[in-house]
């Protein structure tokens, strides 16, 4: 079993939606959450970066951890064309010299 | 603020060269953080480099090696190398303290082994 797990997509929605995006793991030891977005041909550039479980609301961006199930989302509102690109959960364990572990990954496209 | 760079954007080298790819970190930030994203597949943990010292390692061959300079800026090495070496390799710097702190990206070097 991979320590993170994503479904790579594709996921195609019409413009507005609200869209769903969600990994599980396996480490009960991860505390620290995280989701890229990265557009096609670039590097991934940090959304949300929540600790422990609970929600995060940023503009259109909720960030929600379940640690209890080990399953993490993050959820768009009024989903935008410029909403499409790839992806990524990440977490760590919290402690100096872990390494963060990212999802492979789901590719959304807002369609207008 | 500049962000974090790497060069060159693109690199083809023949299979049994060698490869190598430079990284500088946000001003301030003295990790640096190195990955390999292949074709389909998830960003792979290569290198963490801190203080000039490597703190962490992927599961990579030894063929994959980088260091760090005082000026916190890193070098990422890829001997003989092969066919399956061809990604985007992704340099990521931050304040430290990997497991706890974020990690900003750069654009990435576009390596094809031919």
């Amino acid at each position: 079993q991979k320590e993170v797990e994503q479904d790579p997509g594709p996921l195609s929605v019409p413009e507005g939606a609200i869209v769903s995006l969600n990994c599980t793991y396996s480490n009960s030891a991860f505390q620290y959450f995280m989701w890229y977005r990265q557009y096609s041909r670039k590097g991934p550039e940090l959304l949300m970066y929540t600790y422990s479980s609970g929600n995060k609301e940023d503009g259109r961006f909720t960030a929600q951890v379940d640690k209890s199930s080990k399953y993490i989302s993050l959820f768009i509102r009024d989903s935008q064309p410029s909403d499409s690109a790839t992806y990524l959960c990440a977490m760590s364990g919290g402690t100096s010299y872990d390494k963060v572990i990212f999802g492979p990954g789901t590719s959304l496209s807002v369609i207008p | 603020e500049a962000g974090v760079t790497q060069s060159p954007t693109h690199l083809i080298k023949t299979r049994g060269q060698q490869a190598t790819l430079r990284c500088s970190p946000i001003s301030g930030h003295t990790s640096v953080y190195w990955y390999q994203q292949a074709l389909g597949l998830g960003l792979q943990f290569l290198l963490w480099y801190d203080e000039g010292e490597e703190r962490n390692r992927g599961n990579f061959p030894p063929r994959f090696s980088g260091r760090q300079f005082p000026n916190y800026s890193s070098e990422l090495n890829v001997n003989a190398l092969e066919l399956e070496d061809s990604a985007l390799y992704l340099c990521a710097s931050s304040f430290g303290l990997a497991g706890t702190d974020t990690q900003y990206f750069g654009p990435g070097t576009r390596l094809t082994v031919l």
